[in-house]
């Protein structure tokens, strides 16, 4: 079964805080994703990944950054969360053209 | 450049009734896939279907139907005799195939309430 792991379901942070939310697939796919989803606005792209210490912008990755030393393993990075990156993250990873595989989320509360 | 289009932001029906989600799409490549997710209350993303755009025909995976017309750009998704177990948003979204990634652009989504 195809599997992507998020390592928190919830998480609660203070301002100014550094927060690692990793996720981890088990399907050998290339390309990885980090999705925002904010009621009223859908589903967001964060960054996205199509190879090992490879990185794309996607259309919001301002205060963010990513990491992707193993082609399992992708991390989103806040390098200090701020109130408006309450949200829930999603992570996906993809064979090109196989559709998205979403781990279940991670709800993240910056207090 | 590419968009999806779900008209229906919410849509409450009663268990077993027929209920279609609509999907509209735009793109300029000839080349593309079209995908259906469902998002139950729980909050993960459940993938549902991939289309390409070369494969027109209809499909059907129980009570789920998909029709897919490429003369209106539509995509839209059936589902017989709904259930309580239906109740979810569901997402349209497209992948256009000229990209080295999937580069995948959500539609807003339809919130679907079956009423027992």
């Amino acid at each position: 079964d195809v599997k992507v792991t998020q390592s928190s379901r919830y998480l609660v942070k203070r301002t100014g805080e550094k927060v690692f939310l990793e996720c981890v697939q088990d399907m050998d796919h290339e390309n990885m994703f980090w999705y925002r989803q904010d009621p009223g606005l859908g589903l967001r792209l964060i960054y996205f990944s199509y190879d090992v210490k490879m990185k794309e912008k996607g259309d919001i990755p301002e205060g963010y950054s990513v990491s992707r030393e193993k082609k399992e393993r992708f991390s989103l990075i806040l390098e200090s969360a701020s109130t408006n990156q309450t949200s829930m993250y999603l992570c996906a990873s993809s064979l090109w053209g196989g559709g998205l595989f979403f781990g279940s989320g991670t709800q993240l509360s910056v207090l | 450049a590419q968009k999806v289009t779900q008209a229906q932001t919410e849509i409450s029906v009663v268990e077993k009734e027929d209920v279609t989600l609509d999907c509209v799409y735009e793109t300029r490549d000839t080349t593309y896939y079209l995908f259906w997710y469902k998002q139950p209350p729980s909050g993960e993303l459940v993938f549902l279907i991939r289309r390409n755009s070369f494969d027109e025909q209809n499909e059907i995976s129980g009570r789920y139907s998909w029709n897919f017309q490429k003369s209106t750009s539509s995509f839209n998704f059936t589902i017989t005799a709904s259930q309580v177990v239906d109740s979810a948003v569901y997402f349209c979204a497209l992948s256009e195939f000229d990209t080295s990634y999937d580069k995948v652009i959500f539609g807003p989504g339809t919130s679907l309430s079956v009423i027992p």
